[in-house]
């Protein structure tokens, strides 16, 4: 009865490669998201998803592409991977995007690049 | 860019002891949240405060959201080790964009 479930939980590949993450929800909820968390565990958002639309696209390389199939899954996929790529990465999701709706992460997809 | 500074950034204490956590901004948020980190987890919501002066209790937790929106506080009596985690604040906006303080790391010994 997991709530945010990402696939896999640890990655590791070489530099030049491409992966990607899954991500599944099954709150119902209409928002999901993508937040990567560096070494010094300082979390920075990457994208916003609302009902399969784009939302919140911060400065993030083209290499990162995000792909919403439906309400309830939200992938990512990394093209070329680099050194710096290396982090922990969080999917959540949340029910509307307003000030008062919280975010409901998953246990992360810890990607170390070589 | 909105920026939220967490204090201290580490903070190891004995079981018993009281301990209080700082979110400051230069920014206004229309609410602000705290969320709980253990290893190898994702965050897990805490508490969202809305109003300025706002304070809520959870148990041996206070929170407090600063008259102005802009910083927040959160109070730890008699701290256990079950406290101990990675401690965010989150500011988020109108439109529902959340930004992360930089993080507390509690440990809290026996």
């Amino acid at each position: 009865d997991t709530a945010v479930s990402q696939t896999p939980k640890y990655l590791v590949t070489q530099m030049g490669n491409d992966k990607s993450i899954k991500c599944e929800q099954n709150l119902g909820h209409d928002t999901m998201y993508w937040y990567k968390q560096d070494s010094k565990k300082f979390l920075k958002i990457m994208f916003s998803y609302n009902n399969k639309e784009l939302i919140i696209n911060e400065t993030v390389p083209n290499r990162f592409s995000p792909k919403s199939p439906d309400k309830a899954h939200l992938n990512l996929h990394i093209n070329s991977l680099e050194l710096g790529d290396s982090a922990v990465y969080f999917c959540a999701s949340s029910q509307g995007n307003s000030y008062n709706s919280p975010l409901h992460f998953g246990n992360g997809t810890r990607l170390t690049v070589t | 860019t909105q920026l939220l500074e967490q204090s201290p950034q580490f903070l190891s204490i004995q079981e018993g002891e009281n301990l209080t956590v700082y979110c400051n901004s230069s920014s206004v948020f229309s609410s602000l949240q705290w969320y709980r980190q253990e290893p190898g987890e994702g965050p897990v919501l805490l508490v969202t405060v809305v109003t300025g002066g706002e304070v809520k209790k959870l148990k041996r937790l206070t929170f407090q959201f600063g008259d102005a929106r802009k910083d927040s506080s959160l109070h730890i009596t008699a701290a256990q080790p079950g406290d101990t985690g990675l401690y965010l604040c989150a500011g988020v906006t109108n439109a529902g964009k959340s930004t992360f303080g930089d993080g507390t790391t509690l440990t809290v010994k026996p």
